[in-house]
């Protein structure tokens, strides 16, 4: 079964720094791109990063650039998510996907919530 | 990277079609055959419905299907279920590596 499972949200202040990390199950996770979405409470989805399988190309929203980088640990079946330099905007589910579809995401995590705030 | 355009309500009685709209760019739902749909049921994560334009994920019913013409592309329920009643939200590849969704829409099941 393919599993993919968030961890490391929590409560940050302005200006701070949190690590999302996503363990993975159940699939060949170095086969696959990986992505990270974010959805602020009550509000829609908003694309966050995406990594190629080997980690050698990255993209990222303009919200996040310069900001966030996406990362992983192919030997650890793990993806990493570093957001720096934290704003009360920032605050969301933030859901680790598999693109395991063309174009798309298939699999989704149920997310790790970061709240951004004083 | 703006958010595609959706309606932001939908509605329509149990065995009716409903169709969504989701507007773009040339740079992201008209330049590239990589529009997916999702739903999303309150407190869930979403599921993928259907991807590169009108493809559907193993599983998926047949009742939904998609569709492209320009900037715009579309999902229909057809045959509309007391469970299809979600958050249904598209998503482009917007070239350079990145992707954008769109703004959401409710659909309601009468």
């Amino acid at each position: 079964e393919v599993q993919v499972v968030e961890s490391g949200g929590g409560l940050v202040q302005p200006g701070g720094s949190l690590r999302l990390a996503c363990v993975a199950s159940g699939f060949t996770f170095s086969k696959h791109w990986m992505h990270w979405v974010r959805q602020a409470p009550g509000k829609g989805l908003v694309w966050v990063s995406q990594i190629k399988t080997d980690g050698s190309t990255t993209g990222y929203a303009d919200s996040v650039k310069g900001r966030f980088t996406i990362s992983r640990d192919n030997a650890k079946n793990t993806l990493y998510l570093q957001m720096n330099s934290l704003r009360a905007e920032d605050t969301a589910v933030y859901y680790c996907t598999r693109g395991g579809i063309p174009g798309g995401v298939d699999y989704w995590g149920q997310g790790a919530l970061v709240t951004v705030s004083s | 990277q703006s958010a595609l355009t959706q309606p932001p309500s939908a509605s329509g009685s149990p065995g009716q079609s409903v169709t969504i709209s989701c507007t773009g760019t040339s740079s992201d739902v008209g330049g590239y055959n990589y529009v997916s749909w999702y739903q999303q049921h309150p407190g869930k994560a979403p599921k993928a419905m259907i991807y590169e334009v009108s493809k559907r994920p193993s599983g998926v019913p047949d009742r939904f299907s998609g569709s492209k013409s320009g900037n715009t592309a579309s999902l229909t329920v057809s045959g509309l279920q007391a469970e299809d009643e979600a958050d249904y939200y598209c998503s482009s590849y917007a070239g350079s590596d990145t992707f954008v969704f769109g703004t959401g829409t409710k659909v309601t099941v009468l």
